[in-house]
């Protein structure tokens, strides 16, 4: 049972425009979310959270939205660079204050120049 | 200021062997979590530690185990190894404040591969 799902296996997207990359949950108990990137080989970089308080959060070129009601959330990249070409990983906790984090299988996305 | 250290990066161990990862957590940082990632499981949830007791653990065999040291630095131990635990072992440490929820931060890994 897979709680937490990245239908989009890989997304590519012309450099200076707007990356989407989208991530469902199933369990209605995360409360808190986050976004990681990833190069192969290494371990995840965290890019930005969102609790669920909150339907939305912004980091400079990085922003989160969180619907509740859809269980969906996204992150928008804006612009679009050559070094954001990675895996993102969206990821959930179920438990406040707990690093207990389920994991989405990944998009990787592709900057073109 | 440091980040997650992990050591070794890279091991290679036969079957029924046993094994042990070490993680230093960021300075200051109380939670120590375990990731396992394979290609076709994904990042899943091995356990995590604060101040040295194991406060979640996910659905692995007993044979994975982990403790943590009054440092916080912890270690993960995998005994009679299989070859599907082949895979890229990830430490995590988050500071736990008690009134927020709290990033995760992960190390670089340790690259386990059991013939």
């Amino acid at each position: 049972d897979q709680q937490v799902k990245q239908n989009s296996p890989s997304l590519s997207v012309q450099e200076g425009r707007i990356s989407i990359l989208n991530c469902d949950y199933t369990n209605s108990m995360f409360d808190y979310f986050l976004w990681y990137k990833k190069y192969p080989a290494e371990g995840p970089t965290f890019l930005i959270s969102i609790s669920s308080i909150k339907d939305k959060n912004e980091d400079g070129r990085f922003t989160v939205f969180l619907n509740k009601s859809a269980k969906h959330l996204s992150l928008h990249i804006v612009p679009s660079q050559p070094g954001d070409s990675a895996v993102y990983f969206c990821a959930a906790s179920a438990q406040w204050g707990a690093q207990k984090l389920v994991f989405g299988q990944g998009t990787r996305l592709t900057i073109n120049p | 200021k440091a980040g997650v250290t992990q050591t070794p990066r890279y091991l290679i161990k036969t079957r029924g062997q046993q094994v042990t990862l070490s993680c230093s957590p960021i300075s200051g940082h109380r939670s120590v979590s375990w990731y396992q990632q394979t290609p076709g499981q994904g990042l899943q949830f091995l356990f995590e530690y604060f101040s040295e007791t194991q406060r979640n653990k996910g659905n692995f065999p007993g044979r994975f185990s982990g403790r943590q040291f009054s440092n916080s630095r912890s270690e993960m131990n995998v005994s009679t190894l299989e070859l599907g635990d082949s895979a890229l072992y990830l430490c995590a440490s988050s500071l736990f404040t008690g009134d927020t929820n709290t990033e995760a931060f992960f190390g670089q890994g340790t690259r386990l591969t059991v013939v």
